[in-house]
């Protein structure tokens, strides 16, 4: 089964500061993991994906993940938090045998960027 | 805009109604997902559907169908809503259905009084 924890509800930084959210996840089998953002009354949007190969994964706005397997971690980082990138986070997890590839989500990263 | 769209954008009904959720997936995808988000339960993954036939479900409650059209747009339908049934419902769809980036519309968020 699989399954993701994301450490924190809530983050908040400073403009210009790194911002670091945690995810850690449970899978049976080798995992996809995905980073998906939400702003306020809109829908997901893919930040960035690991399925396989490099483990440093690079994703749109400035966002990067690293797949950790001794870990079970996929910690999403950006050196330079800027005002645009308060949104909503989730860390998602997807991998079967059987084929099913639907998503499980953590619960989200609240993040709030202060000027 | 990623593509898929989904109506109505809200819909607010009564406890005991039937109401339906209806998502187009983007130009040439096969795959649609439906996704419940809610303040209790977080995102889960309901149904998905590939080409016309159900492929996987998830935490979908028995009062709940789903069903893609040969056009392949899809249909959420919700029966004997429960106050508990209020919550963002969100469509998504990728080409196939295998490991691709799953592409997301804006949802469509229902009150139940």
């Amino acid at each position: 089964a699989q399954s993701v924890t994301q450490l924190g509800s809530h983050v908040s930084v400073s403009e210009g500061a790194l911002v670091l959210l945690r995810c850690n996840y449970s899978s049976s089998v080798p995992p996809y993991l995905f980073w998906y953002v939400q702003y306020p009354n809109q829908g997901l949007q893919l930040l960035l994906k690991y399925t396989t190969g490099a483990t440093l994964v690079k994703g749109i706005n400035g966002f990067e993940a690293e797949f950790k397997k001794s870990e079970t971690s996929f910690h999403l980082t950006k050196p330079s938090a800027h005002m645009s990138d308060a949104a909503e986070y989730f860390c998602a997890v997807s991998g079967s045998q059987t084929g099913a590839n639907n998503l499980f989500f953590g619960t989200g990263t609240r993040l709030t960027v202060i000027p | 805009d990623s593509g898929v769209t989904q109506t109505p954008k809200h819909l607010i009904t009564a406890t005991g109604q039937r109401v339906t959720l209806r998502c187009s997936p983007r130009s040439g995808d096969l795959s649609v997902y439906w996704y419940q988000q809610s303040l209790d339960q977080g995102l889960q993954f309901l149904i998905h559907y590939y080409n016309g036939e159900e492929r996987a479900k998830g935490n979908i409650l028995e009062r709940f169908s789903a069903q893609q059209f040969p056009d392949l747009h899809s249909e959420l339908n919700l029966s004997s809503l429960e106050l508990g049934d209020s919550a963002l419902y969100f469509c998504a769809s990728s080409v196939e259905g295998g490991w691709e980036t799953q592409y997301f519309g804006p949802g469509t968020r229902l009150l139940v009084l």
